[in-house]
């Protein structure tokens, strides 16, 4: 099975300013998709974005951007101009393009400071 | 709102009983899945439901099963609960069977605390 790994269980930053969560993960196949959901306090799971394995394109949504390197099987989430409504859980997720469960990694805890 | 919808929000029940978590999916959505999230296990996925049938299973314990009903709503049900069965239960909808293509869009969970 794919493994998801986050390697920083928290980070902070300042509002307004800029923070880079790492996903890295394992697999053998060659077409596959990758998401960052957010789970505020409230638990509900919200999509941020998703990138698909076969475009070279970084995936962006507005203030949320990733940084897919295929080679090094990486995938980290940059948060630009960060708000207090950006504190949340934030879930790296694998999904091959075979198979239908999301694999998730255990969470990087996101603090925004004023 | 995702537009999936799960009931009930909180379940308090003791060891040994039988609960039953219910999900309704988008609109125009007719794959079902269930997820557990739990602090020691993280996220797993239990099962998929796609119009009907069984699509996957994953982590799935035996004393746990699930359906998916004609009008698309489905039902996870728990025996024979134990005190590890404490979690947030979660249930997603896509449009298709699944894979990459389609989003998973999730509800807002039910949290189930066994006494």
């Amino acid at each position: 099975a794919q493994t998801v790994t986050q390697s920083q269980p928290e980070m902070s930053v300042q509002e307004a300013e800029t923070v880079t969560l790492s996903c890295t993960y394992d697999t053998s196949e060659s077409d596959y998709y990758l998401f960052w959901y957010k789970q505020p306090p409230s638990r509900q799971m919200i999509l941020v974005i998703r990138q698909e394995a076969y475009k070279q394109q970084n995936a962006t949504e507005n203030r949320f951007s990733v940084n897919f390197q295929k080679a090094a099987k990486s995938f980290s989430l940059k948060i630009s101009d960060s708000q207090l409504g950006d504190a949340a859980m934030y879930f790296c997720a694998y999904q091959s393009n075979s198979g239908y469960a999301l694999n998730f990694g255990k969470g990087t805890s996101l603090l925004v400071t004023p | 709102d995702s537009g999936v919808t799960q009931t009930p929000k909180h379940l308090i029940t003791a060891t040994g009983q039988r609960v039953t978590l219910r999900c309704s999916p988008r609109s125009g959505d007719l794959s079902v899945y269930w997820y557990q999230q739990s602090l020691d296990q993280g996220l797993q996925f239990l099962i998929q439901y796609y119009n009907g049938e069984e699509r996957a299973k994953g982590n799935i314990l035996e004393r746990f099963s699930a359906q998916q009903f004609p009008d698309l709503h489905s039902e996870l049900n728990l025996s024979s609960l134990e005190l590890g069965d404490s979690a947030l239960y979660f249930c997603a909808s896509s449009v298709m069977s699944g894979g990459g293509s389609e989003t998973q869009y999730f509800g807002p969970g039910t949290r189930l605390l066994v006494l």
